[in-house]
């Protein structure tokens, strides 16, 4: 199975700051044929389900803010708020949907306030 | 807009059996394959089933293989999951979730149904 690994585990920034967290696969999730990261994001606020914000590594769902962004290619990947907000604090998964018939999550990254 | 209810979480002891539904709609349901996700108390994600729109192929995490089994009724606009040999570690939040059209990652998520495995 592909792992997902992401760090940090928590990370605090201050309003209006960058928070950047980082996603690494345990194997490529770059399909050769279309040049298609299969890697989505999510942000999940307490008591409540989570909602997509980026797929094919890059591509910012209908809705998503612009501060949000997805970046990376192959192993590494990164997503990226430029301006934290206070409704950004979450906690925010990555997830591969390259492998046929499992789909994995990252352990999670926990986004507060400084 | 899309719409995801799920139903059937409780208290059961271990080795019992549970059955959990998913009622869509706002969408066609039948042209879609669907999701169930998991979430155990205070820990992250963990996929646990997929269905393809028209059932040809299933697909189960490891954790659940053999235990769990994934279906819908395309006709009522229902997903279902089948827990059998229920383990304390199953107790979580379930959610169903819908594909995306673009890929197979979830999109739109139900708001769980809690399920706790206790003696």
């Amino acid at each position: 199975d592909i792992v997902m690994t992401q760090s940090p585990d928590s990370l605090a920034v201050s309003l209006g700051e960058r928070a950047t967290i980082n996603c690494k696969s345990s194997q490529s999730v770059l399909y050769n044929s279309n040049n298609k990261n299969y890697i989505a994001w999510y942000q999940q606020k307490p008591g409540q389900p989570p909602k997509l914000l980026i797929y094919w590594a890059s591509i910012r769902e209908s809705g998503v803010p612009d501060r949000f962004s997805g970046s990376g290619s192959g192993t590494d990947f990164t997503l990226t708020i430029s301006t934290l907000q206070a409704e950004d604090v979450a906690v925010y998964y990555c997830q591969q949907y390259y492998a046929t018939s499992t789909w994995t999550f990252g352990q999670g990254t926990k986004v507060e306030i400084k | 807009q899309v719409q995801l209810v799920e139903s059937g979480g409780g208290v059961v002891q271990p080795g019992g059996s549970l059955r959990l539904s998913c009622a869509a709609s706002g969408f066609t349901f039948s042209s879609f394959d669907m999701h169930w996700v998991r979430q155990a108390p205070g820990k992250g994600l963990e996929w646990v089933a997929f269905i393809r729109s028209d059932e040809s192929n299933k697909y189960y995490a490891d954790s659940v293989k053999g235990r769990f089994t994934i279906s819908r009724d395309n006709s009522k606009n229902t997903l279902d999951l089948q827990m059998n040999s229920l383990r304390t570690e199953d107790t979580a939040v379930y959610y169903c979730a819908k594909r995306k059209i673009e890929c197979t990652t979830p999109d739109y998520w139900g708001q769980g149904t809690p399920v706790i495995v206790s003696s």
